[in-house]
């Protein structure tokens, strides 16, 4: 199975902050990478696929980036919804296989 | 717009069969793959298996040997049987579109399933 590690963990950050989230592959999944969105006793929301498409209705203030086996999930001028746990996903080889997720916190 | 909704027992006896059933409305489900997620509480995602479109299947081979997904394109319906369930087996469930292209686009809401006797 692929490995996916998040990094970091937690993150800490106030409303306005810039914050970047950290995903790895064990192997190269080329792109086929997506994150998600997750807020308490709610279902993921889908983001980003394809490592840096916005799915439809997501604000531009999310980016992502990365191919092979490190990405990277960008969130610009941090406003109170967005703090939730984040997830990265790979869809290259089965199984697929999530992260343990980061968790961005209000400082 | 999509919607998904689970639906099932919400608590199951081991080693029982886990039966959930995710309910498709406002599209086709031609040409889709059709997977269940599942995520035990306070912990992460775990990718269960899909079906696709007239029934193909791909499943975790951590799981393959106790899990079926099936699809009923008449009733939108398709539905996930765990058998031979354990305390481990415990999670929230949820049935989602997609996944191959474009990642998993359309979630249910989920449905906490709890293994106990």
């Amino acid at each position: 199975d692929i490995q996916m590690t998040q990094s970091p963990s937690i993150l800490s950050a106030s409303v306005g902050d810039r914050v970047t989230i950290t995903c790895r592959a064990s192997q190269s999944v080329s792109t086929w990478l997506a994150w998600y969105q997750q807020k308490p006793g709610k279902a993921p929301r889908l983001l980003m696929y394809k490592a840096s498409s916005l799915d439809t209705g997501v604000s531009s203030r999310f980016s992502g980036s990365g191919s092979g086996t490190e990405f990277t999930l960008t969130i610009t001028s941090l406003r109170p919804a967005d703090f939730a746990t984040y997830y990265c996903q790979q869809y290259n080889a089965y199984p697929w296989t999530f992260g343990q997720g980061t968790k961005l916190e209000l400082k | 717009q999509v919607q998904l909704q689970e639906s099932g027992p919400g608590l199951v006896k081991p080693p029982e069969t886990l039966s959930l059933t995710c309910s498709v409305s406002g599209n086709s489900m031609g040409s889709h793959y059709w997977s269940w997620i599942r995520q035990p509480p306070g912990k992460g995602l775990e990718w269960i298996g899909y079906v696709f479109d007239i029934g193909t299947t791909k499943y975790n081979p951590s799981l393959k040997s106790r899990v079926t997904i099936s699809i009923d394109t008449s009733k939108m319906q398709f539905s996930l049987r765990l058998t031979s369930v354990t305390a481990a087996d415990t999670a929230v469930y949820y049935c989602a579109r997609g996944g191959v292209l474009r990642g998993l686009d359309y979630w249910g809401q989920g449905s906490l399933v709890t293994v106990s006797s």
